[in-house]
């Protein structure tokens, strides 16, 4: 069975400061991993994803991921929060054809 | 704008009526996915096509839900005798076949259900 989980229902960073999103997953074969970004009653957007190669993949408004197999870990992250990150963050498992999410992590940027 | 795009935006309905939403995905994209997204949880598999062929359907889901996508292009959601707790956000998302490079889903603005 595949799985997701987002530890952290929320997490508080100062603006300027690193934010990280943690998530780990569970799945069978080879991971497709991806980050959505949901601001309030928006749909989802795609930020990034990892499919092979390098761990750490880069992807929109200055986010990253970093892919970890042996911790089976895809934690986002970003050098230098704004406080325009906030909102609501979901990670995703592709498995045979289907995105599985995790409960997602509301991101708090303060001034 | 020439994202995936769902109609209604808000739906408030009285519980035992029929409703029906619409998704037009991102044109030429194959794959199209109906998720269900309820406050606090992230977004739920509901089915998806690939083109006219609906090729899997949640076990989860009751059979008062039913989705059609005549011609391969628009989808249509339907609940019958709807009910309180199919209150939720109804998402869209469209794909093109999955290559190496492209496997990513684009989502719509949702459908939000209200279940009076």
């Amino acid at each position: 069975a595949q799985s997701v989980a987002q530890p952290e229902d929320q997490v508080n960073v100062a603006e300027g400061n690193p934010l990280t999103v943690k998530c780990t997953y569970s799945v069978s074969g080879n991971p497709y991993l991806f980050w959505y970004v949901q601001y309030p009653n928006r749909g989802l957007q795609f930020l990034l994803k990892y499919i092979t190669g390098d761990n750490l993949v880069k992807g929109s408004y200055g986010f990253e991921a970093e892919f970890n197999k042996s911790q089976t870990s895809f934690h986002l992250k970003k050098p230098s929060a704004l406080v325009s990150d906030s909102a609501l963050y979901f990670c995703a498992v592709k498995n045979f054809n289907k995105f599985y999410f995790g409960s997602g992590t509301k991101l708090n940027v303060k001034p | 704008d020439t994202g995936v795009s769902q109609d209604p935006r808000h739906k408030i309905t009285k519980r035992g009526q029929n409703v029906t939403f619409r998704c037009d995905p991102i044109s030429e994209h194959n794959r199209l996915y109906w998720y269900r997204q309820t406050l606090g949880q992230g977004p739920e598999f509901l089915t998806y096509f690939q083109n006219e062929a609906q090729l899997e359907k949640s076990r989860l889901l009751s059979d008062r839900f039913s989705a059609e996508r005549p011609k391969g292009s628009f989808s249509t959601l339907e609940i019958q005798r709807t009910e309180q707790g199919d209150s939720a956000m109804y998402l869209c998302a469209s794909s093109p076949l999955p290559t190496a490079a492209n496997t990513e889903a684009f989502f719509g603005q949702g459908t939000r259900l209200t279940v009076v």
